[in-house]
């Protein structure tokens, strides 16, 4: 089967830099997507990667490895408002049902 | 552009009883998926329509149900009500051939 890996939990301070990785199996790929989610909220869009490499988005920044079944999201500037879940979805092969990571639980510090 | 819906908003049932959530999609959007988030965990799938055929369902009993109209809208049916069947209830919907998926609000279930 398909199996995602991402922190249960991570603490960062606000105006610091923090990655949140995610690890997945490599067969059968076709692209990972990156939501947030806070508290009692649905899920809400962030990023989108098929291809390697680094994808900005202002203060957001999505990675990936294809070969190394990896990706990461990178947030800078952090802000109180980015404490949230994060929550990394991969594409499996020619079948459009999302298999989701159970999710990073992001906790911003002052 | 209207958002996917949902209602009820919450929903508070005994054990036994049956509940049925809606979902209205996004306009054009002919998959719509159903997910079960129980209180600090992930997602959980349940079900995936397009098309008005069912398409995979999850790991779930069959007292999980649901259906998709010929507007593309959706009902989940729960039968036989648990407790620990008190959860988020999203929905989420995608145009045929995209994988980004649009979560409604969700529907907020306690069972008693």
């Amino acid at each position: 089967g398909q199996n995602i890996d991402q922190p249960t939990e991570m603490t960062a301070t606000e105006g610091a830099i923090v990655q949140i990785n995610c690890t997945y199996q490599t067969s059968g790929f076709n692209g990972l997507f990156w939501y947030q989610q806070h508290a009692g909220e649905a899920p809400t869009f962030l990023s989108y990667n098929v291809l390697d490499g680094l994808e900005e988005k202002g203060r957001f920044s999505s990675f990936l490895s294809r070969s190394k079944g990896y990706s990461y999201l990178l947030l800078k500037e952090l802000q109180m408002k980015d404490s949230a879940s994060y929550l990394c979805a991969e594409i499996p092969d020619s079948n459009y049902q999302l298999i989701w990571g159970a999710g990073t639980k992001l906790i911003i510090k002052p | 552009e209207a958002g996917v819906t949902q209602s009820p908003t919450h929903l508070i049932k005994t054990r036994g009883q049956q509940v049925t959530l809606r979902c209205s999609p996004i306009s054009g959007h002919t998959s719509v998926y159903w997910y079960q988030q129980a209180l600090g965990l992930g997602l959980q799938f349940l079900l995936w329509y397009d098309e008005g055929e069912e398409r995979n369902r999850g790991n779930f009993p069959p007292r999980f149900s649901g259906r998709q109209f010929p507007n593309y809208s959706s009902e989940l049916n729960v039968n036989a009500l648990e407790l620990e069947d008190s959860a988020l209830y999203l929905c989420a919907s995608s145009p045929t051939g995209d994988h980004e998926q649009y979560f409604g609000p969700g529907t907020r279930l306690t069972v008693t």
